[in-house]
């Protein structure tokens, strides 16, 4: 059973474009909400998470926009840069634990 | 780069062997978990550990087992190794002040090849 699903598993945008993931998830007990970014070879680094109080977290090009009635949350990256180039990974933990459940991963492929 | 270190980067075991495989934690971390990557899946939750005793478990079997040092470094043991356990290992080290509030930061992790 995938608890957190993400979308889509691949994605290519231009340079100066706008990247979209998207993540859906069926706890409601979930109540932090982290993405990854990995690069190969290398382990996850936290860029951005939300807790369901807030409907939009911005940090620099990075944004997550939470809607909790729908139980769906998303990572925008502005301006997408072919360093951003690598594979992210939505996440979810429920209150109370230190478990991590993650998306599949969408690998994201920035051209110049 | 986080901190948190892991030996050895690359290994390569048959079936049914045993492996330990080492992580040292973020200077000031408490809080030692490790994860199991599977090529292009995301990392999947084993168990975690704090003050040296586990802290909650994934859905693995019994051979997978840990330790945590009092200097909160950590060990993974998987025993009687099974082709499937090929996998990114990845230990996140973090710092637990409130339940469910910390934030992980991992090492790069040890790539374990099971033939």
């Amino acid at each position: 059973q995938q608890q957190v699903k993400q979308s889509p598993q691949s994605l290519i945008v231009q340079k100066g474009g706008i990247s979209i993931i998207n993540c859906a998830y069926e706890n409601t007990a979930f109540d932090y909400f982290p993405w990854y970014q990995q690069f190969p070879g290398k382990g996850p680094a936290l860029l951005i998470a939300i807790r369901p109080d807030v409907s939009e977290k911005k940090e620099g090009r990075f944004t997550i926009s939470f809607n909790k009635s729908a139980k769906q949350f998303s990572l925008h990256i502005m301006d997408s840069q072919p360093g951003d180039s690598a594979t992210y990974f939505c996440a979810a933990r429920k209150g109370g634990s230190e478990k991590l459940v993650f998306g599949k991963g969408t690998k994201l492929t920035v051209n110049p | 780069e986080t901190g948190v270190t892991q030996s050895p980067t690359h290994l390569i075991k048959t079936r049914g062997q045993q492996v330990t495989l080492r992580c040292s934690s973020q200077s000031g971390h408490n809080t030692v978990s490790w994860y199991q990557q599977a090529l292009g899946q995301g990392p999947q939750f084993i168990f975690q550990y704090y003050r040296e005793e586990e802290n909650g478990r994934g859905n693995f079997p019994p051979r997978f087992s840990g330790l945590q040092f009092p200097n909160y470094s950590s060990e993974l043991n998987v025993n009687a190794l099974e082709l499937d356990d090929s996998a990114l290992y990845l230990c996140a080290s973090s710092l637990l002040a409130a339940p469910g509030a910390a934030k992980l930061f991992f090492g790069s992790g040890t790539q374990l090849s099971v033939l």
